[in-house]
């Protein structure tokens, strides 16, 4: 059963970094095709892919947040770790941890999610 | 960029048979996928590759691509079902995944 878990500040000022890890269960990062992302929804409206990681380090960005954010993973750890820099009152969200296989369009398992608050 | 456009809201009544369509330039050629979401939770995968359903979801969710609009279709619709639906693609030109808007779904 794969399970993943988000985790990080529920609340942080303008300016600052935002830093979530999630941790995962079921699957691993070294195995060949895994990929975990991050998926956010500001209240009330639609999806967004930020940036996924896959197993042999190819990293994803959406272009309009690429300059802010980076992904990295901890295999050892069963960890991914997103920061996205300068934050923003727009970056306001909830933010869900996914796993997806390279050869498949779409994402079959999501965390909980952490919704996230940016305010001074 | 590619866009993916939903009605903002669909209405039906317990029992009969809801449409949620998705638009999006050549979508024809395009794989998509649907996501439900009740409030407060996780998106959940109900149709993926235009009409295949993954485990555990009922035979009433049913998906086609008819032309330019991809449609989710559910048939006998339950109290169960009120939720926000989401349609998916992966867009080649951007590498990258794009959702449409989201269609709520009112059980009368």
């Amino acid at each position: 059963q794969i399970t993943l878990k988000e985790s990080g500040p529920a609340l942080v000022k303008p300016t600052q970094t935002l830093t979530l890890t999630c941790t995962f269960s079921g699957f691993s990062l070294s195995t060949g095709g895994v990929g975990v992302g991050w998926i956010r929804q500001p209240p009330g409206k639609a999806l967004e892919l930020i940036s996924l990681i896959y197993w042999n380090d190819d990293k994803r960005y959406i272009p309009s947040l690429k300059s802010r954010l980076t992904i990295t993973k901890d295999t050892s750890k069963n960890q991914v770790v997103l920061t996205m820099t300068n934050m923003d009152p727009a970056d306001t969200a909830t933010y869900f941890c996914v796993h997806k296989w390279d050869y498949n369009d779409y994402v079959g398992d999501w965390g909980q999610g952490t919704l996230v608050t940016v305010s001074s | 960029s590619y866009v993916l456009t939903q009605p903002p809201s669909v209405s039906v009544a317990p029992g009969q048979t809801a449409r949620i369509t998705c638009g999006g330039d050549n979508i024809g050629s395009e794989t998509v996928h649907w996501y439900q979401q009740k409030p407060g939770q996780a998106p959940v995968l109900v149709l993926y590759d235009d009409s295949d359903r993954p485990s555990g979801i009922p035979e009433r969710f049913s998906g086609s691509k008819p032309g330019n609009t991809a449609t989710l279709t559910i048939s006998r619709v339950e109290a169960g079902d009120e939720a926000d639906y989401f349609c998916q693609v992966w867009d080649s030109s951007s590498d990258h995944m794009l959702f449409g808007g989201g269609t709520k779904l009112t059980v009368l």
